[in-house]
């Protein structure tokens, strides 16, 4: 079946670059997404990245897509104090824009001082 | 983007009681999804709500325990029906819009003593 795994913990020093990273299982997927979710807060959509892409950049976030490897990472650079959150990784199988999203556990960032 | 508006934010019920959760969206859209985040885990979708037609559940949900209404295109209701403690969860609804992005109300979060 469909499975999107990430690891639940990451701590960056301030001024340094986080990388975050996680695997899917689905073939199929079309979009992949990462989400930020701040205390207290809803999900906000961060980037998004097709499949036939293999990178986008957008200002301090860098998506990288390994579709051989089914990897995808999120590069923040520069992390400051607001990055702090949980970071979801997310696919979509199909091509349908109505289709469901599948959710990794989040990864949470900490940032140290 | 997509303005979404849950009620209630957060609640505290009692074992055996039922909540609706309202979702309101400020656009017209096709399809609405409800979504329950349990504590530590990641979003895990209970169904996709359809204006005009019954709501289409996923595995390991029902819809006596799940209603959901959706009588226009900008408005949803999840009932929590006969609540027990493992249903203390945040309920977030979403939306698809253009390019596949999902936007997701801020979450009802729900306690059950």
């Amino acid at each position: 079946g469909e499975d999107v795994e990430q690891s639940l913990f990451l701590s960056v020093r301030e001024g340094d670059s986080s990388v975050i990273n996680c695997t899917y299982t689905d073939s199929s997927s079309t979009y992949l997404y990462w989400y930020k979710q701040e205390p207290g807060a809803g999900l906000q959509l961060l980037t998004y990245i097709f499949s036939n892409m293999d990178m986008k950049q957008d200002q301090r976030l860098t998506v990288l897509l390994n579709k051989k490897d089914k990897h995808l990472s999120l590069r923040i650079a520069d992390t400051q104090t607001g990055d702090s959150a949980i970071y979801f990784c997310a696919e979509t199988p199909q091509v349908d824009r109505d289709d469901k999203i599948i959710f990794g556990k989040g990864t949470r960032l900490h940032i140290l001082p | 983007s997509a303005v979404i508006s849950q009620k209630p934010s957060r609640d505290i019920c009692q074992r055996g009681t039922s909540l609706t959760i309202q979702c309101q969206v400020d656009s017209q859209v096709t399809m609405m999804f409800w979504y329950r985040q349990q504590p530590g885990q990641s979003l895990t979708l209970i169904a996709t709500a359809n204006q005009g037609s019954e709501a289409t559940y996923e595995s390991g949900f029902v819809i006596d325990k799940f209603p959901i209404s959706r009588p226009n295109l900008t408005f949803s209701t999840l009932t929590v029906s006969n609540m027990s403690p493992e249903d203390s969860s945040i309920y977030l609804c979403s939306v698809p819009r253009a390019d596949n992005e999902q936007f997701f109300g801020p979450g009802t979060r729900l306690t059950v003593l």
